[in-house]
């Protein structure tokens, strides 16, 4: 079946470190997103890449960075320059009709 | 700068009855509108999705309808079931600049509880 694998579901982060988040797709979509979500703010798009070797930042992009060197996999690095990163992380694809999401990273600060 | 509000944050209701759940937006100028469904702890699963050119999907005992002039949409649930308890999500695509449609901006959902 296609869709969108993200790993691992939990991750714990100590200060001063950089964690790298996968997102993996198989849907052949050209656009891929990551969002964040945390309680009572909703979703707020982090980056996003329309195209492979093309990215750009959405609304909330400080702190974090991207690759995007394969079609099929747009992984996220929560840098030790972003000050609150606990949060559920989720990456999406889309294709000109609708978004498909993951099933979320967790990421916890220890 | 769009945005999106969900009304109400929260509903309970009890198993078997119907409900509406309301989202508007600011910008009328949209590419299309997506329901989603999420669980606790998970990821974000479609519901409907209605071009900005539709006014109405349907699938099972859920309908989603779309007033583009107005910047209104609700999705209706039939019957509802225990099953049905999660948080639902508005979410509008736009056009973004040179044409292209990137752009998915959330309500922040209504968390819906039916009772058995």
């Amino acid at each position: 079946d296609g869709g969108i694998t993200q790993s691992p579901k939990y991750l714990f982060r100590k200060e001063g470190q950089n964690v790298t988040l996968s997102c993996e797709q198989n849907l052949n979509h050209d656009a891929m997103y990551w969002y964040r979500q945390d309680p009572g703010q909703g979703l707020r798009l982090i980056y996003y890449s329309q195209i492979v070797n093309d990215f750009q930042k959405g609304d909330i992009a400080e702190g974090y960075s991207v690759s995007r060197e394969k079609k099929e996999s747009f992984p996220l690095t929560v840098t030790s320059a972003q000050k609150n990163p606990t949060a559920f992380y989720l990456c999406a694809s889309s294709m000109p009709g609708g978004y498909t999401f993951g099933s979320g990273t967790r990421l916890t600060v220890v | 700068k769009q945005e999106v509000t969900q009304i109400p944050a929260a509903l309970s209701v009890p198993e078997g009855e119907n409900l509406v759940l309301n989202c508007s937006f600011t910008d009328s100028a949209i590419y299309n509108l997506q329901w989603f469904r999420q669980d606790p702890g998970k990821g974000l699963t479609s519901l409907l999705l209605i071009q900005s050119s539709q006014r109405e999907q349907t699938s099972g005992r859920l309908n989603a309808s779309l007033d583009k002039s107005s910047g209104r949409s609700t999705l209706y649930i039939a019957a509802s079931q225990p099953g049905d308890s999660a948080t639902y999500l508005c979410a509008v695509r736009e056009w973004g600049s040179g044409g292209s449609n990137y752009k998915l901006t959330f309500g922040k959902g209504t968390l819906l509880t039916v009772n058995p």
